[in-house]
């Protein structure tokens, strides 16, 4: 099974800074990788797909980069609504494990 | 607009069973696999299973691999899952999500429902 290692587990902001915020595989899963996005009490939301791709209504200040073992997801000028729970997840094979989560507390 | 609504979850006994259901609306519910997450409360997600979009295969996390079991009735448009044998550590809000590609199985999981509580307890 591959391991999702995400870090950090939790980080504080203030609005309009970058967060980035890494997801380490314990095996290669190519581009099979994605981000969600969960508040308390809501499901998740699917941010980016594939490792880079933007989920369709989501904004621009979401992006996504790496391959391999190595993923990052970045939160350009972060937003009041952005604080929330991350994880990533891979898909490239069973089980589709997710990461630990990072929660993004306001500073 | 695509809609996933789950329902069936409550307060069981270890040991019992219990039948989860997801209905599906608004999209081609034969053309997308369909998987089944939990979250334990205050933790994090956990994948459980998946089925194809044709139903031709199923995939379990090891932790309910024999114990759970997933379907999906297409002339119904709705996803299931058989859960026996329930432990204390299965209560969790159970989501059912839709994959993001059609006829594909390992893209994202790109719409979720609300979720149910199942509790297992004494």
């Amino acid at each position: 099974d591959s391991q999702m290692t995400q870090s950090p587990s939790s980080l504080s902001a203030s609005v309009g800074d970058r967060v980035t915020i890494t997801c380490r595989t314990s095996q290669t899963i190519t581009t099979y990788l994605n981000w969600y996005q969960q508040k308390p009490g809501k499901a998740p939301k699917l941010l980016i797909y594939a490792a880079s791709s933007l989920e369709s209504g989501v904004p621009s200040r979401f992006s996504g980069s790496g391959s391999g073992t190595d993923f990052t997801l970045t939160i350009n000028s972060l937003q009041p609504e952005d604080f929330a729970t991350y994880y990533c997840q891979q898909t490239f094979s069973t089980p589709f494990t997710f990461g630990g989560g990072t929660k993004v507390e306001i500073k | 607009q695509v809609q996933l609504v789950e329902s069936g979850g409550g307060v069981v006994q270890p040991g019992r069973s219990l039948r989860l259901s997801c209905a599906a609306s608004g999209f081609t519910f034969s053309r997308h696999g369909m998987h089944w997450v939990r979250q334990a409360p205050g933790k994090g997600l956990e994948w459980v299973a998946l089925i194809w979009y044709d139903g031709s295969n199923k995939y379990y996390a090891d932790s309910v691999e024999g114990r759970f079991t997933i379907s999906r009735d297409s002339s119904k448009n709705t996803l299931y899952l058989q859960m026996d044998s329930l432990r204390a550590e299965d209560t969790a809000v159970y989501y059912c999500a839709r994959e993001h590609k059609d006829f594909i199985a390992t893209s994202a999981f790109d719409y979720w429902g609300l979720g149910t509580l199942v509790t297992v307890s004494s």
